[in-house]
């Protein structure tokens, strides 16, 4: 069974405070997506990965950085937390050849509060 | 440039009777379009994809979609609602290099 694992389900941070998000596929899928979710705003394209160490910008990436040092692993990067930060981050990963076509295969979310 | 509607946000059924969540798309190519359902507190499933073959699209757990150019809609249609099918769901439309747009979500009820 083809897996997407966040390793947090549910994170507290104070404002300020450096938060890493990682995310592993066990696929050997190419492309790695960070999105966000807000209630009535849909999925948000933070950044995305083609390959390893290369990383692109998605719809909003300010505030944000991304790892990707590993094939299977993708991380998030909070420097300095703020509350408008506050919301669930979902990992999803695809195959190369699909570029942005294909099937995305989610894990099951990292909910974040900044105090 | 691409867009995605949802045209409801939120959708109340019995039931046993049908679901239809409609969804209509921007593209300045050839889309291809999907729809995901999320359960509570999980990540994104996929239902059904279409990527110009048949316009009618066949998915998981007796959803159907229809692509409609004419109208640019991609409604998903389910003939009846089951208990399980209480979730959120996403249209999704995709057309070239990594650009993925998703639709707000349609939160859909089931009342027994």
């Amino acid at each position: 069974d083809v897996k997407v694992t966040q390793s947090s389900r549910y994170l507290v941070k104070r404002t300020g405070e450096k938060v890493f998000l990682e995310c592993v596929q066990d696929m050997d899928h190419e492309n790695m997506f960070w999105y966000r979710q807000d209630p009535g705003l849909g999925l948000r394209l933070i950044y995305f990965s083609y390959d390893v160490k290369m990383k692109e910008k998605g719809d909003i990436p300010e505030g944000y950085s991304v790892s990707r040092e590993k094939k299977e692993r993708f991380s998030l990067i909070l420097e300095s937390a703020s509350t408008n930060q506050t919301s669930m981050y979902l990992c999803a990963s695809s195959l190369w050849e699909t570029g942005g076509t294909g099937e995305l295969f989610f894990g099951e979310g990292s909910r974040l509060t900044v105090l | 440039a691409q867009s995605v509607t949802q045209l409801d946000s939120h959708v109340s059924v019995s039931e046993g009777t049908p679901v239809l969540l409609r969804c209509n798309y921007s593209s300045s190519y050839s889309p291809s379009l999907f729809w995901y359902v999320q359960h509570p507190n999980k990540g994104l499933q996929l239902l059904l994809k279409y990527t110009s073959a048949a316009t009618l699209v066949k998915g998981i757990n007796g959803f159907e979609a229809e692509f409609k150019k004419s109208e640019t809609s991609f409604h998903l249609t389910k003939p009846s609602a089951h208990m399980s099918d209480a979730a959120e769901y996403f249209c999704v439309v995709s057309g070239g290099g990594f650009k993925t747009i998703f639709g707000a979500g349609t939160r859909l009820f089931v009342k027994a």
